[in-house]
């Protein structure tokens, strides 16, 4: 079946800019999760869906950053006058649940470059 | 939030077996260990989970201690698609904390 899709795949902006990066989830996902991965380092949390509502929003870095899940599906994380540090890629994962044995399905990420 | 300890980086030759470790001394005693990979430029990839129990799939085993304090990642023979970055996950049943792996080398 169809995994998670994030679209575009890659994104380069000017500093001060809007962007939107969408992610589509596995269909029948009840949760999903945005992350941020910096150069060399790990994933980083920044938001989670249960449904429509955010869940857990405390990886969010500032108020620039914002997600809205509207129909409990499809996702959009938001970022409001980008900074060149806002350079990463934004990973987006859906789970069929919340809990600790579920597993995280991730997509390919975008790249996003802030000039 | 359960810290983790894994080797910055590892090496094995193609077709032997290669055991990464993690320490997860601080885990709960109902957080599941998860194990997932990274290639380049892809997004992480799911390898397998246990609780308490050693567990089998088609990608690894994983062994874990009795005390739950530490577990290792077994890929059986090693293959070039093998070379990823590996991490270890004690799932606390929400967001997924990821330190910064094992990168995993595998040489011809």
């Amino acid at each position: 079946g169809a995994g998670v899709s994030q679209t575009p795949s890659n994104k380069v902006t000017e500093k001060g800019k809007y962007v939107e990066l969408r992610c589509d989830p596995i269909s029948g996902h009840t949760a999903l999760y945005w992350y941020r991965q910096s150069l060399g380092q790990g994933p980083e949390f920044l938001i989670y869906f249960q449904g429509t509502g955010a869940a857990d929003d405390s990886g969010l870095p500032n108020d620039r950053f914002f997600a809205v899940r509207p129909e409990g599906s499809v996702s959009t994380l938001k970022i409001q006058r980008t900074e060149r540090g806002d350079s990463a890629v934004y990973l987006c994962a859906s789970s069929r649940y919340t809990g600790k044995r579920e597993t995280q399905y991730f997509g390919p990420g975008t790249r996003l470059l802030v000039l | 939030d359960a810290k983790t300890t894994q080797p910055n980086s590892m090496e094995s030759n193609e077709e032997e077996p290669v055991h990464l470790p993690c320490n997860h001394s601080t885990i709960s005693g109902t957080d599941y260990i998860h194990w997932y990979r990274q290639l380049p430029s892809q997004g992480p990839e799911y390898v397998i989970h246990g609780l308490t129990s050693n567990v089998n799939n088609r990608m690894a085993s994983l062994a874990i201690a009795e005390d739950r304090k530490s577990s290792t990642l077994i890929l059986h023979r090693a293959t070039l698609r093998d070379a990823a970055v590996y991490y270890c996950i004690p799932n606390t049943g929400n967001q997924f904390y990821f330190g910064t792996g094992t990168s995993l080398t595998v040489i011809p």
